[in-house]
């Protein structure tokens, strides 16, 4: 079946605009997770969506980043007035509830000017 | 705080090669521990490590888990221009959180 998708695959932007990113998880996935991989860095765990319930916003960096999950499935994190310090790899995974194993999708890449 | 380590943070080998990728981790309530091979942007599911000693294999690659030293090695034999990648080693606590390494960069070179 289809893995995860994201959309768009890059993203330029201007220091100040928002921007929205899209995640499609696997059918079948109850959790899906948000994470930032900067340069050279390990990858940074965002947010965490599972079924209806609230979502673990923990690793949200500021309140300029916010996201949610419509219908359990389609998910859009979207950063706010962004900045240069925001450019960086954003990804999604998916995974069935309560299993471990994560899947990724391609990412998207965000470059903020 | 959850901490997991990989090491060397990157490496060069030549074709046919055999190579060790080392991830050492200090975390509380560990359920598993995962590999990823992150070529461009998406990293791709290796391996998923439960128990101690039990070697997971799949092809040229193969890994194995310390439970008791808090470390997992993957091998990597007769490495092919492909095998070039950062590799990711995460380790998973409690429900879902994944804490994941820096990476290693593997380049293999004809």
């Amino acid at each position: 079946g289809a893995g995860v998708s994201q959309s768009p695959s890059n993203k330029v932007t201007e220091k100040g605009k928002d921007v929205e990113l899209r995640c499609d998880p696997i059918s079948g996935h109850t959790a899906l997770y948000w994470y930032r991989q900067s340069l050279g860095q390990g990858l940074e765990f965002l947010i965490y969506f599972q079924g209806n319930s609230a979502p673990d916003k923990s690793g949200l960096p500021s309140d300029r980043f916010s996201a949610e999950r419509t219908g359990g499935s389609v998910s859009t994190l979207t950063i706010q007035r962004t900045q240069q310090e925001d450019s960086a790899v954003y990804l999604c995974a998916s995974s069935l509830q309560g299993a471990q194993t994560q899947y990724f999708g391609p990412g998207t890449r965000l470059l903020v000017l | 705080e959850d901490k997991v380590v990989q090491s060397p943070l990157s490496l060069v080998v030549h074709e046919g090669d055999t190579v060790t990728l080392n991830c050492s981790y200090e975390v509380t309530n560990f359920r598993s521990l995962l590999w990823y091979k992150q070529e461009k942007k998406a990293p791709t599911f290796l391996f998923m490590l439960t128990s101690s000693g039990i070697e997971k294999k799949s092809g040229r690659l193969s890994s194995i888990l310390d439970k008791k030293e808090l470390f997992s090695i993957l091998n990597i034999t007769a490495t092919q221009t492909g095998d070039s990648a950062v590799y990711l080693c995460a380790v998973g606590a409690g429900s879902y959180q994944l804490t994941f390494g820096k990476g290693t960069k593997l380049s293999v070179i004809p």
